[in-house]
C-alpha cells in the first residue's frame, strides 16, 4: 500500500521559533519520490522540494530544511525562526516509480501551522 | 514563465446540473493532473492526461470526466452534481508526468447547493 501520513494536524508556535512538520510515508517500491508542497488561504500548492529514493542528503533551503531517513520511512520539515508568512497547511506527497502512478501524487492529510507574532 | 491558470475560480450550482472546469498547464509541460481537495477526504487524484489520453484514473465514479486538448489545456466536467462534489478542485502540470514534479493551479471553488 502508498500511503502519506502526516501526524500533527495542527502546529501553533510563536514568530522565531523553530518547527519540525512530521512525514511518514510507506511503499513497497524502492524507488520513488516525495515531496513537500504549501497552501496558503488563497489554496493554491506551492512546491517546495522534491526528494528521491536514492538520494538521503539533507537538504537546506534558507530558513527550511528537510531530514530524508529511508530506515524510519520519514520525511520530516522543519523552519527555522519562524515567520507570520510561513502560516500555511503542509503537505507531504509521495509518488512510487511503477507503471499505474503516472501523475498520481499521494498526498497526507496536512499540517496546518500557525505562526503568532 | 506564466504559471496554471484554473477558469472560473469560483462556482456555484444546483444538485443533478453539470460543471466544465477548465486548466492551462504551463507552458512546454504536456501532462495534466486533478485532484479534488474536501476537509473529510484531503487531496484526492482523479485523473491524468498526455498528449490527449488518459493515462491514469482515480477512484472516482464515471460522473466524473476529462479530456485533454492538442494545446494541452485541459477540462474536466462532472456530470448530475451532487451535494458531496462541493470542493476545491486543483490541476496541476508537470513536463511528462509520470514522477515528474507537478505545479498546481489556484484551484476552482465548487460550491453544490
Amino acid at each position: 500500500a502508498q500511503k502519506v501520513t502526516q501526524a500533527q494536524t495542527e502546529i501553533s508556535v510563536v514568530e522565531k521559533e523553530d518547527v519540525t512538520l512530521d512525514c511518514v510515508y510507506e511503499t513497497r517500491d524502492t524507488t520513488y519520490y516525495l515531496f513537500w508542497y504549501k497552501q496558503p488561504p488563497s489554496g493554491e500548492l506551492v512546491f517546495l522540494i522534491r526528494r528521491n529514493s536514492f538520494d538521503e542528503q539533507n537538504e537546506i533551503s534558507g530558513r527550511y530544511s528537510w531530514n530524508f531517513q529511508k530506515s524510519t520511512s520519514s520525511f520530516n520539515f522543519t523552519i527555522t525562526a519562524s515567520q507570520v508568512v510561513d502560516s500555511a497547511v503542509y503537505f507531504c506527497a509521495l509518488i512510487p516509480n511503477y507503471g499505474g502512478s503516472q501523475g498520481n501524487l499521494i498526498f497526507g492529510k496536512g499540517t496546518k501551522l500557525s505562526v503568532k507574532p | 514563465k506564466a504559471g496554471v491558470t484554473q477558469t472560473p475560480r469560483y462556482l456555484i450550482k444546483t444538485r443533478g446540473q453539470q460543471v466544465t472546469l477548465s486548466c492551462s498547464p504551463i507552458s512546454g509541460h504536456r501532462s495534466v493532473s486533478w485532484y479534488q481537495q474536501t476537509p473529510g477526504q484531503g487531496l484526492q487524484f482523479l485523473f491524468e492526461y498526455f498528449s490527449e489520453t488518459q493515462r491514469n484514473k482515480g477512484n472516482f465514479p464515471g460522473r466524473f470526466s476529462g479530456r485533454q486538448f492538442s494545446n494541452s489545456r485541459s477540462e474536466m466536467n462532472v456530470s448530475t452534481l451532487e451535494l458531496g462534489d462541493s470542493a476545491l478542485y486543483l490541476c496541476a502540470s508537470s513536463l511528462s508526468g509520470f514522477t515528474d514534479t507537478q505545479y498546481f493551479g489556484p484551484g476552482t471553488r465548487l460550491t453544490v447547493l
